[in-house]
């Protein structure tokens, strides 16, 4: 199973891009990178997938490099509802193992 | 809207007692999991099950069992509550793990042993 590493927590202001990087370097081929949201009193939410490049929803982006060791979830202007833990988990069929997050803190 | 209910939200519990935590998931998933959090240690991994009457330890199952009868219902049994077990629990379902699955989560359950 492919551990993960990512920034303990991290600071912005509103409507700043924040960019928050996870490392996974024994990702498998057939791994996908994935990352859920945290408020506080509730249960993670899914926010993106991806395998390789770059992914884009309505709620962020995630890009891969080609090497898969590493990959970056960018938010773009984020705003005081932004402040939560975000997890880089690493998965192919095996079960999910959440980290220890990285929690965002968005200032006025 | 996908929904996955655990049975309680807040709950007090006395040293040594047995306890059920009940979830249940309408979307028909096969995966289901039980995981705890603890301030500074994220969402640790009890147990899972990817089908009914299938069950996995996860990284932390000490203390734990589970119970999987019926497709929609997991249960996390704590056979002889101790109060490290005081924690927040968390149940969630997924289908199939891989490209385009994601993990539906409950609202928690705030265990209090006491």
């Amino acid at each position: 199973l492919a551990k993960t590493t990512q920034p303990i927590s991290m600071d912005s202001y509103e409507g700043q891009e924040v960019n928050i990087t996870c490392s996974h370097n024994n990702i498998a081929t057939n791994d996908y990178i994935t990352w859920y949201q945290q408020f506080p009193s509730q249960g993670p939410r899914f926010i993106i997938q991806g395998y390789k490049t770059k992914v884009t929803n309505e709620v962020a982006s995630l890009f891969i490099p080609a090497d898969r060791k590493s990959s970056t979830l960018s938010l773009p202007r984020v705003s005081l509802s932004d402040t939560a833990v975000y997890y880089c988990l690493v998965y192919n069929t095996d079960k999910l193992i959440f980290g220890t997050g990285t929690r965002l803190q968005v200032f006025p | 809207d996908v929904k996955v209910t655990q049975s309680s939200r807040y709950l007090v519990k006395r040293t040594g007692e047995k306890v059920f935590l009940e979830c249940v998931q309408d979307m028909d998933h096969e995966n289901m999991f039980w995981y705890r959090q603890d301030p500074g240690l994220g969402l640790r991994l009890i147990y899972f099950s990817y089908d009914v009457k299938m069950k996995e330890k996860g990284d932390i199952p000490e203390g734990y069992s589970v119970s999987r009868e019926k497709k929609e219902r997991f249960s996390l049994i704590l056979e002889s509550a101790s109060t490290n077990q005081t924690s927040m629990y968390l149940c969630a379902s997924s289908k199939w793990l891989g490209e385009n699955t994601e993990a539906f989560f409950g609202q928690g359950t705030r265990l209090t042993v006491v």
